[in-house]
């Protein structure tokens, strides 16, 4: 079975541009969460969705948004991009009923 | 405000002995917990889940968990160079994963 993809795999943008990261959960998860990893940090939690609905969110300012689509793939925004927004964005989806996360391979994102 | 704390090392062990990685965390409330291996570059993967007080053993990894002294740790047996990675150490409790920064792992040939 396929896992959780992402893409793009790497990005560069300037800073006050956009962008859209885009993530397919496992086949049959439901749920899907994105995570910002700095460097020698661990994974910050910055939204999760269920069927559609949002069920959390992280300390993240308003700039962050996200949403799921029928089928469960899901977009993550983030708007006028700041230096410190660096980092690589994970997603993960997680069985129904579970908290276990399954992590794709992540979006690199740089930003100048 | 949640916390996991872990040792950012890095640890240095020899091929063959056995890496000890502990974390602890703040909230009393936390039911599960997960440890991840990440490699550089790569994305978390996970080793292991721990729900009860008391180890839990898959192959070479034993996942240990103490809920009254808030306290979880991984024991690799018979350490591999292959191990060498960061492990991530998390905690969930009706709230999405916390994560440790994690500690660095080296295991030396």
């Amino acid at each position: 079975d396929a896992g959780v993809t992402q893409s793009p795999t790497h990005l560069i943008k300037t800073r006050g541009q956009h962008v859209t990261l885009r993530c397919s959960p496992i086949s049959g998860h439901k749920s899907v969460s994105w995570y910002q990893q700095v460097l020698g940090q661990g994974p910050q939690f910055i939204f999760q969705y269920y069927e559609k609905e949002e069920r959390g969110r992280g300390n993240f300012p308003d700039r962050f948004s996200a949403r799921q689509f029928p089928n469960y793939s899901s977009e993550l925004n983030v708007n006028a991009l700041l230096l410190g927004d660096s980092a690589l964005y994970l997603c993960a989806s997680s069985p129904d009923g579970e908290e276990t996360q399954y992590f794709g391979p992540g979006t690199r994102l740089l930003v100048l | 405000q949640k916390e996991v704390e872990q040792n950012s090392g890095p640890l240095s062990v020899p091929e063959g002995a056995i890496a000890s990685l502990n974390c602890t965390y703040s909230d009393r409330v936390s039911q599960s917990f997960f440890w991840y291996r990440q490699y550089s570059g790569k994305s978390p993967e996970l080793i292991m889940s721990i729900y009860s007080n008391g180890d839990k053993e898959d192959g070479r990894f034993t996942a240990q968990l103490n809920k009254a002294s808030q306290y979880v740790s991984l024991l690799i047996r018979d350490s591999q160079p292959s191990d060498s990675a960061t492990y991530l150490c998390a905690v969930a409790g009706n709230t999405p994963l916390v994560f440790g920064k994690g500690t660095r792992l080296s295991v030396i040939a």
